[in-house]
């Protein structure tokens, strides 16, 4: 079984401040960790993946994420928000024994501040 | 390239109604997964196709819900009849065949209103 435990369903941060979406997960097997965004009226994109090469994986826009697997933790962060990043957010899990089973967390909304 | 596609981007209909949600894949993905978003829910998966056949449709929900692919192009969801808790947003995706854990890429999704 995998699982995913978004941790905020919302963040607010002003612009040009840090960001950081936690996110942990459960799986029987190695895991492929994903991150998609979601914005207003628009569909699913894809963020970045860890599909077991490096732990610290760089995405679009800026965005990069950490594989612990010690923590089971999969956090998203990027250093400076921008105003178009204000979007829902969602941590997801896949593995070997379920490959084409996407489990989503709960979703974050991020929210900037100008 | 284009995108996934989905159709109607919004729909709402009366209860005990029928509807049809459609998706266009991107061209040669072979594989094809509906997903759903009820209000305030995680996105749950709801069944997946590889080419013209379904692969895994245990995230069905009842038997209200037939999903068809043909010719392992285009694909509809119908729902019939519609019951309110039925109303959500529905999400298309489709990825390549053969790599596990490929890139899924979504449609904007339909969101289905059932009053």
């Amino acid at each position: 079984a995998q699982s995913v435990t978004q941790l905020d369903s919302h963040v607010s941060v002003s612009e040009g401040t840090p960001v950081l979406l936690r996110c942990n997960y459960s799986s029987s097997y190695s895991p492929s960790l994903f991150w998609y965004v979601q914005h207003p009226n628009k569909g699913l994109q894809l963020l970045l993946k860890y599909t077991s090469a490096a732990t610290l994986v760089k995405g679009i826009n800026g965005f990069e994420a950490e594989f612990k697997k010690s923590e089971t933790s999969f956090h998203l962060t990027k250093p400076s928000a921008h105003m178009s990043d204000a979007a829902e957010y969602f941590c997801v899990v896949s593995t070997s024994s379920n490959d084409y089973k996407l489990s989503f967390g709960a979703g974050t909304t991020v929210t900037v501040r100008a | 390239e284009a995108g996934v596609t989905q159709f109607p981007s919004h729909s709402v209909i009366e209860k005990g109604q029928t509807v049809t949600l459609r998706c266009d894949p991107i061209s040669g993905h072979d594989n094809l997964y509906w997903y759903r978003r009820v209000m305030g829910k995680e996105i749950k998966f709801l069944l997946h196709f590889v080419k013209e056949s379904k692969q895994d449709e245990s995230g069905m929900p009842n038997n209200r819900f037939l999903a068809e692919r043909t010719g392992g192009t285009y694909s509809t969801l119908k729902v019939q009849p519609a019951e309110l808790e039925d109303s959500g947003v529905y999400f298309c995706a489709s990825s390549r065949q053969g790599e596990w854990n490929t890139e899924a890429f979504f449609g904007q999704g339909t969101r289905l209103t059932v009053v």
